[in-house]
């Protein structure tokens, strides 16, 4: 069974304090892995996409990563205005075959 | 960088009637689209893969006669949560494919139905 799962399930920092976000998948093919960040009560804000082992891309203050069974997402020093729900998704190769969400990790950061 | 739009961004509908969410990609045509539910502190749960020009794919457990999809054009799906009861109520969000592979997703729909 096609799975994707995320850890920790809350996560709090102080500010400045750098750390990653865990993301593992058994898939049957990956086409691609999508990170996504969502604020309470709004629609998931797309970060990256990853699509082959080795790749990585950063954005501010993350950087997200990918190896052939799990992503990271790495914040350096985050500020409070990171604190949210961070998504991780992955797209199968079947062509049409949505995402696939795991259940997140809740970033708190404290000034 | 692409926008996905949801309109209404909450509605409230007495039980037994329609409601209607409209999902519009503004800068890409987006072949295929996606609705997903979200209850409080969970994960999106995908209801439907909504293809333009032809019917959409259900996942299990999601009532096709209760909640109508509709992919008339590229830039435009629909989903009509039909005879909507108290436990339809819950964040609707669609989603749509970028022709370079990216998804990008709306800013939901509240629902609550009283």
């Amino acid at each position: 069974e096609d799975q994707v799962t995320q850890s920790p399930e809350a996560l709090r920092l102080q500010e400045g304090e750098s750390s990653s976000l865990n993301c593992s998948y058994t898939v049957s093919g990956l086409r691609g892995l999508f990170w996504y960040r969502q604020d309470p009560g709004k629609g998931p804000e797309f970060l990256f996409t990853l699509y082959s082992a080795g790749e990585e891309k950063e954005k501010e203050r993350l950087k997200a990563t990918l190896t052939k069974k799990e992503s990271f997402l790495h914040i350096t020093a985050p500020k409070p205005e990171d604190s949210a729900t961070y998504l991780c998704a992955v797209v199968l190769n079947q062509a049409g075959t949505a995402l696939i969400f795991g259940k997140g990790t809740t970033l708190s950061v404290s000034s | 960088g692409a926008v996905v739009s949801q309109h209404p961004s909450w509605v409230i509908c007495k039980s037994g009637t329609s409601v209607k969410i409209e999902c519009r990609s503004l800068d890409f045509q987006a072949t295929t689209m996606f609705w997903y539910r979200q209850f409080p502190k969970q994960s999106l749960m995908l209801m439907a893969t909504s293809n333009e020009g032809s019917k959409a794919t259900y996942e299990q457990g999601v009532e096709k006669d209760k909640f109508l999809i509709n992919h008339a054009s590229l830039t435009l799906s629909t989903l009509t949560v039909t005879s909507a009861h108290p436990e339809d109520s819950s964040f609707y969000i669609c989603s749509a494919r970028a022709p370079g592979g990216a998804i990008y997703f709306g800013e939901g729909s509240w629902l609550t139905v009283v």
